[in-house]
């Protein structure tokens, strides 16, 4: 069955430090792979995206994801954290195919940034 | 820009009772999604419809239905609310049309809860 993990439910940083949020998905196929952020109040809004091409994806806000196909992986990174950036980040996967369009999500990593 | 309008944002029922959620996508989108998102879990998908008709269907309940009418905006029709209920239902909207294809832009949600 479809299934995506992130590894980290937690995460506690200190600003300027160095951010990477796992995420696995368990079989391969044709994926559309997705990062959502979900501000504290907010709704989900879109990252980034892979769905073919470049596997390093740069998004929104100086994030970025590695795709590696042979990891089945879509790790998030950022350089450089700020405050701001504190929210639950879910990674999402839609698995080509029959299942037109639904995400799979994983269970969220919670980033907090201490100033 | 226009987004994905929920409404209520709030709803409090009791249980036995019925719940109609509304979802308003963005203006061209042909593609509506509902997810339920319990207390510290992942977005669920429930349900999806394109162009009226439903195009895929995944972990909801006998007890709701949905539909998408004329003018795409959906509703989500809870009937037997149980505890279990309590969640947060979001939608989100996509287009088929465009580069943007399978993107999902989602609404701020509507938190249900039943006493």
């Amino acid at each position: 069955a479809q299934s995506v993990s992130q590894h980290n439910h937690h995460v506690i940083l200190s600003e300027a430090a160095s951010l990477e949020l796992g995420c696995n998905y368990s079989y391969g196929g044709t994926v559309n792979l997705f990062w959502y952020v979900q501000y504290p109040g907010q709704h989900l809004q879109l990252l980034l995206k892979y769905f073919s091409g470049d596997p390093l994806v740069k998004g929104i806000k100086g994030f970025e994801a590695e795709f590696i196909k042979s990891k089945f992986s879509f790790n998030l990174r950022k350089p450089s954290v700020q405050w701001s950036d504190t929210a639950e980040y879910f990674c999402a996967v839609n698995w080509g195919g029959s299942t037109l369009g639904r995400l799979y999500f994983g269970r969220g990593t919670q980033l907090t940034v201490w100033p | 820009a226009a987004g994905v309008i929920q409404s209520p944002r709030h709803l409090i029922k009791e249980k036995r009772e019925t719940a109609t959620l509304k979802c308003y996508p963005i203006p061209r989108h042909d593609t509506v999604y509902w997810y339920q998102q319990g207390p510290g879990q992942d977005p669920q998908f429930l349900i999806s419809f394109y162009e009226k008709m439903q195009s895929d269907k995944g972990s909801i309940p006998d007890r709701f239905s949905a539909q998408q009418f004329s003018d795409y905006h959906s509703e989500l029709n809870m009937s037997s609310l149980e505890l279990g209920d309590s969640a947060l239902y979001f939608c989100a909207s996509s287009s088929r049309r465009g580069s943007s294809y399978n993107e999902q832009f989602f609404g701020p949600g509507t938190r249900l809860t039943v006493l």
